[in-house]
């Protein structure tokens, strides 16, 4: 069975401060996709990011980063020098190969509040 | 360039009474359409979802329905809502499986 797991329910940084947010997943297939989207008080959810499993080299886009590691199944998100405006809650997914329709399993969230 | 649009955005309604959310997306044929429900919790969890006009995958036993009469049109219904039903709704699509799913703006339901 496919699960996520954010262990961090809320996170509270100052500005400028580096943040990561914690995934673990469980999987039985070789084959799946990992997913980081955002969730800012308006509601809507953005997407970040999706990897396959196959490609564990980590990526980097602005402040962002994301460390991927199928050794510990682990999907870890890295914020550098964090903004008032990262303020949000942070979800992890994860979707196997073998599920009909692509469906995403989320994680609870973590909410990020980042104080000036 | 596609748009997914999901209304109402928030809803009141009283227990018993019935329950239609609309959801269309715009720009793209054949999508895969996806009902979430976001609890107080924060949790999403995956009410609905369809590959194709008809076909309808439930994933958790529950009082709300879903019906895809057309390819971009995605409802979700309900003949008598419970107070459990309260939560915040949110329509997504996708261009084919395993790709990123992109989310309406949500409706939040409140029965009183």
């Amino acid at each position: 069975a496919q699960k996520v797991t954010q262990a961090q329910t809320e996170i509270s940084v100052v500005e400028k401060e580096d943040v990561t947010l914690d995934c673990v997943y469980e999987t039985r297939d070789t084959t799946y996709y990992l997913f980081w989207y955002k969730q800012p008080p308006s509601g809507e959810l953005v997407f970040l990011i999706r990897r396959n499993s196959f490609d564990e080299q980590n990526e980097i886009s602005g402040r962002y980063s994301w460390n991927f590691q199928k050794s510990t199944s682990s999907f870890n998100f890295t914020i550098t020098a964090s903004q008032v405006v990262d303020s949000a809650v942070y979800f992890c997914a994860l979707s196997e190969a073998g599920n009909q329709g692509g469906k995403l399993i989320f994680g609870q969230g973590t909410e990020l509040s980042v104080k000036p | 360039s596609q748009t997914i649009h999901q209304w109402p955005a928030t809803l009141v309604q009283p227990v018993g009474s019935p329950l239609s959310l609309e959801c269309t997306v715009e720009g793209t044929s054949n999508p895969n359409l996806y009902w979430y429900r976001q609890a107080a919790g924060r949790g999403l969890q995956l009410l609905f979802y369809s590959v194709g006009i008809g076909q309808i995958s439930s994933e958790v036993p529950q009082n709300l329905s879903a019906s895809r009469p057309q390819d971009r049109q995605f409802i979700l219904s309900s003949k008598k809502l419970l107070l459990s039903d309260s939560g915040f709704y949110l329509c997504a699509w996708s261009r084919w499986e395993y790709e990123k799913l992109f989310f309406g703006s949500g409706t939040q339901l409140s029965v009183l």
